[in-house]
Protein backbone atom coordinates (compact mmCIF):
# COMPACT_ATOMS: atom_id res chain seq x y z
CA UNK A 1 0.00 0.00 0.00
CA UNK A 2 1.48 3.26 -0.82
CA UNK A 3 1.23 5.38 2.76
CA UNK A 4 0.57 8.92 2.79
CA UNK A 5 2.13 11.66 5.50
CA UNK A 6 1.15 15.07 6.14
CA UNK A 7 2.24 17.94 8.17
CA UNK A 8 1.80 19.69 10.23
CA UNK A 9 -0.61 17.63 12.04
CA UNK A 10 -2.54 20.87 13.36
CA UNK A 11 -1.87 24.54 12.49
CA UNK A 12 -3.78 27.97 14.00
CA UNK A 13 -3.93 30.87 11.98
CA UNK A 14 -5.41 34.39 11.65
CA UNK A 15 -7.88 35.54 8.94
CA UNK A 16 -5.85 36.67 5.77
CA UNK A 17 -2.95 34.58 6.56
CA UNK A 18 -1.17 32.00 3.42
CA UNK A 19 -1.25 28.30 5.01
CA UNK A 20 0.85 25.82 3.54
CA UNK A 21 0.42 22.14 3.88
CA UNK A 22 2.61 19.73 2.92
CA UNK A 23 1.95 15.79 1.89
CA UNK A 24 4.35 12.73 1.29
CA UNK A 25 3.52 9.57 -0.64
CA UNK A 26 5.79 6.46 0.19
CA UNK A 27 6.38 5.81 -3.32
CA UNK A 28 6.17 8.36 -6.81
CA UNK A 29 2.62 8.99 -7.64
CA UNK A 30 2.97 11.03 -10.18
CA UNK A 31 0.14 13.83 -10.00
CA UNK A 32 -2.36 10.99 -9.15
CA UNK A 33 -3.36 13.47 -5.29
CA UNK A 34 -6.95 15.19 -4.18
CA UNK A 35 -7.35 17.29 -1.35
CA UNK A 36 -10.32 17.03 0.64
CA UNK A 37 -11.89 20.14 3.22
CA UNK A 38 -13.82 17.98 6.02
CA UNK A 39 -15.93 19.92 8.36
CA UNK A 40 -17.12 18.76 11.46
CA UNK A 41 -19.92 16.08 11.23
CA UNK A 42 -19.74 16.19 6.95
CA UNK A 43 -18.35 14.86 4.84
CA UNK A 44 -15.24 15.41 2.98
CA UNK A 45 -15.64 17.63 -0.03
CA UNK A 46 -12.99 17.11 -2.90
CA UNK A 47 -11.38 21.22 -3.24
CA UNK A 48 -8.11 19.77 -6.05
CA UNK A 49 -7.27 16.81 -8.17
CA UNK A 50 -4.96 15.98 -9.88
CA UNK A 51 -2.29 17.78 -7.73
CA UNK A 52 -3.22 21.48 -9.35
CA UNK A 53 -6.58 20.96 -10.74
CA UNK A 54 -9.04 23.00 -8.65
CA UNK A 55 -12.45 21.74 -8.64
CA UNK A 56 -15.57 23.56 -10.07
CA UNK A 57 -17.12 26.06 -7.56
CA UNK A 58 -13.96 26.10 -5.35
CA UNK A 59 -12.50 29.29 -4.63
CA UNK A 60 -9.12 30.30 -6.53
CA UNK A 61 -7.64 30.71 -2.68
CA UNK A 62 -7.05 26.72 -2.91
CA UNK A 63 -4.29 25.79 -5.10
CA UNK A 64 -2.54 22.50 -5.31
CA UNK A 65 1.35 21.42 -6.38
CA UNK A 66 3.78 19.20 -6.77
CA UNK A 67 4.28 15.64 -8.07
CA UNK A 68 6.45 12.72 -7.53
CA UNK A 69 6.00 11.66 -3.58
CA UNK A 70 5.50 15.48 -2.32
CA UNK A 71 2.97 18.05 -2.57
CA UNK A 72 1.78 21.10 -1.24
CA UNK A 73 -2.14 22.53 -0.20
CA UNK A 74 -2.02 26.29 0.15
CA UNK A 75 -4.65 28.36 1.44
CA UNK A 76 -3.97 31.90 0.56
CA UNK A 77 -5.82 34.89 2.54
CA UNK A 78 -7.55 32.15 4.65
CA UNK A 79 -11.54 32.81 5.20
CA UNK A 80 -13.29 32.18 8.56
CA UNK A 81 -15.19 29.93 6.75
CA UNK A 82 -11.35 27.45 5.68
CA UNK A 83 -11.69 25.71 9.38
CA UNK A 84 -11.49 21.68 9.41
CA UNK A 85 -9.56 19.39 8.36
CA UNK A 86 -7.83 18.73 5.10
CA UNK A 87 -6.72 15.52 3.86
CA UNK A 88 -4.39 14.17 0.92
CA UNK A 89 -5.02 11.02 -1.45
CA UNK A 90 -3.29 9.28 -3.39
CA UNK A 91 -5.63 7.59 -6.64
CA UNK A 92 -2.66 6.35 -8.44
CA UNK A 93 -3.56 2.77 -7.06
CA UNK A 94 -5.65 0.14 -4.57
CA UNK A 95 -6.26 0.74 -2.26
CA UNK A 96 -6.29 4.45 -2.14
CA UNK A 97 -5.03 5.72 0.57
CA UNK A 98 -5.36 9.16 2.77
CA UNK A 99 -3.44 10.97 4.66
CA UNK A 100 -3.87 11.80 8.78
CA UNK A 101 -5.05 14.90 7.87
CA UNK A 102 -4.18 18.52 8.85
CA UNK A 103 -6.39 20.35 11.37
CA UNK A 104 -6.94 24.45 10.24
CA UNK A 105 -8.15 26.56 12.92
CA UNK A 106 -8.59 29.77 12.64
CA UNK A 107 -7.19 32.19 15.25
CA UNK B 1 -28.21 18.38 -8.24
CA UNK B 2 -25.99 14.84 -7.92
CA UNK B 3 -26.54 13.42 -4.67
CA UNK B 4 -25.72 10.44 -2.41
CA UNK B 5 -28.46 9.48 0.46
CA UNK B 6 -27.08 7.00 2.47
CA UNK B 7 -29.63 5.55 5.40
CA UNK B 8 -29.53 6.21 8.97
CA UNK B 9 -27.52 5.45 11.84
CA UNK B 10 -27.66 2.24 13.46
CA UNK B 11 -26.42 0.87 16.70
CA UNK B 12 -26.27 -3.05 16.78
CA UNK B 13 -24.81 -5.74 18.81
CA UNK B 14 -21.35 -7.61 18.55
CA UNK B 15 -22.36 -10.67 16.67
CA UNK B 16 -25.05 -8.74 14.70
CA UNK B 17 -25.81 -8.48 10.57
CA UNK B 18 -26.46 -5.18 9.02
CA UNK B 19 -27.09 -3.27 5.44
CA UNK B 20 -26.77 -0.05 4.91
CA UNK B 21 -27.36 1.98 2.15
CA UNK B 22 -26.78 4.81 -0.53
CA UNK B 23 -29.19 6.12 -3.27
CA UNK B 24 -28.32 8.20 -5.83
CA UNK B 25 -29.39 10.72 -7.89
CA UNK B 26 -28.97 13.15 -10.37
CA UNK B 27 -26.59 11.35 -12.90
CA UNK B 28 -26.89 7.87 -14.44
CA UNK B 29 -26.10 5.83 -11.32
CA UNK B 30 -25.24 2.50 -13.64
CA UNK B 31 -22.29 4.27 -14.91
CA UNK B 32 -19.83 5.09 -11.98
CA UNK B 33 -18.38 3.19 -9.59
CA UNK B 34 -19.27 3.64 -6.04
CA UNK B 35 -16.57 4.17 -3.24
CA UNK B 36 -17.34 2.92 0.11
CA UNK B 37 -14.92 4.62 3.11
CA UNK B 38 -14.93 4.19 6.74
CA UNK B 39 -14.01 6.71 9.14
CA UNK B 40 -13.17 5.81 12.44
CA UNK B 41 -13.55 8.59 15.32
CA UNK B 42 -10.94 11.51 15.10
CA UNK B 43 -9.58 9.05 12.35
CA UNK B 44 -8.81 9.82 8.59
CA UNK B 45 -10.56 8.17 5.70
CA UNK B 46 -10.03 4.48 5.02
CA UNK B 47 -10.84 3.47 1.47
CA UNK B 48 -13.33 -0.11 2.01
CA UNK B 49 -13.33 -0.64 -1.81
CA UNK B 50 -15.87 -0.19 -4.90
CA UNK B 51 -18.72 -1.57 -6.74
CA UNK B 52 -19.75 -0.50 -10.01
CA UNK B 53 -23.50 -0.86 -10.19
CA UNK B 54 -23.96 -1.25 -13.98
CA UNK B 55 -22.42 -4.68 -13.46
CA UNK B 56 -21.88 -5.06 -9.64
CA UNK B 57 -18.29 -5.39 -10.51
CA UNK B 58 -16.70 -5.20 -7.15
CA UNK B 59 -13.00 -4.50 -5.85
CA UNK B 60 -12.15 -4.75 -2.35
CA UNK B 61 -9.04 -3.13 0.05
CA UNK B 62 -7.35 -6.17 1.15
CA UNK B 63 -7.83 -4.72 4.75
CA UNK B 64 -11.57 -5.42 4.31
CA UNK B 65 -11.77 -8.41 2.06
CA UNK B 66 -13.93 -10.46 3.64
CA UNK B 67 -14.71 -8.63 6.48
CA UNK B 68 -17.64 -6.68 4.27
CA UNK B 69 -20.04 -7.23 0.89
CA UNK B 70 -21.06 -4.96 -1.59
CA UNK B 71 -23.83 -4.91 -3.39
CA UNK B 72 -25.80 -2.61 -5.73
CA UNK B 73 -29.48 -2.86 -7.51
CA UNK B 74 -29.02 -0.11 -10.39
CA UNK B 75 -32.57 -0.52 -11.00
CA UNK B 76 -33.27 1.50 -7.75
CA UNK B 77 -30.35 3.54 -7.58
CA UNK B 78 -29.06 2.24 -4.33
CA UNK B 79 -25.45 0.69 -3.15
CA UNK B 80 -25.37 -1.46 -0.12
CA UNK B 81 -22.70 -1.95 2.43
CA UNK B 82 -23.52 -5.41 4.53
CA UNK B 83 -21.84 -7.36 7.93
CA UNK B 84 -22.58 -10.58 8.76
CA UNK B 85 -21.58 -10.42 11.98
CA UNK B 86 -20.70 -7.37 13.37
CA UNK B 87 -17.36 -6.39 16.17
CA UNK B 88 -16.78 -3.40 18.25
CA UNK B 89 -14.06 -2.76 16.03
CA UNK B 90 -16.60 -1.76 13.29
CA UNK B 91 -18.02 0.99 14.96
CA UNK B 92 -17.65 4.11 12.43
CA UNK B 93 -18.94 6.59 10.30
CA UNK B 94 -19.20 4.96 7.12
CA UNK B 95 -19.69 7.21 3.64
CA UNK B 96 -20.33 6.52 0.16
CA UNK B 97 -18.85 8.65 -2.39
CA UNK B 98 -18.96 8.42 -6.36
CA UNK B 99 -15.85 8.21 -8.15
CA UNK B 100 -15.74 10.36 -10.73
CA UNK B 101 -13.04 10.20 -13.52
CA UNK B 102 -12.08 12.47 -15.53
CA UNK B 103 -9.57 14.96 -17.42
CA UNK B 104 -6.23 14.49 -17.08
CA UNK B 105 -7.32 10.82 -18.53
CA UNK B 106 -7.04 8.45 -15.72
CA UNK B 107 -7.41 10.72 -13.04
CA UNK B 108 -9.82 10.13 -10.30
CA UNK B 109 -11.39 11.69 -7.19
CA UNK B 110 -14.37 11.00 -4.91
CA UNK B 111 -17.53 13.73 -5.32
CA UNK B 112 -19.66 13.93 -4.31
CA UNK B 113 -19.50 12.05 -0.92
CA UNK B 114 -22.69 10.75 0.60
CA UNK B 115 -23.81 12.25 4.48
CA UNK B 116 -22.39 9.16 6.01
CA UNK B 117 -24.33 6.60 8.03
CA UNK B 118 -22.76 5.61 11.89
CA UNK B 119 -22.60 2.63 12.27
CA UNK B 120 -22.17 1.92 16.36
CA UNK B 121 -21.45 -1.61 17.68
CA UNK B 122 -21.86 -1.99 21.61
CA UNK B 123 -23.29 -5.06 24.01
Amino acid sequence: DIQMTQSPSSLSASVGDTVTISCRASQNIRRYLNWYQQKPGKAPKVLIYAASRLQSGVPSRFSGSGSGTEFTLIISSLQPEDFGTYYCQQSYSNPRTFGPGTKVDIK
Amino acid sequence: EVELVQSGAEVKKPGESLKISCKGSGYSFSDYWIAWVRQMPGKGPEWMGIIYPGDSDTRYSPSFEGQVTFSADKSINTAYLQWSSLQASDTAIYYCARHVEGVPVDHNWFDPWGQGTLVTVSS
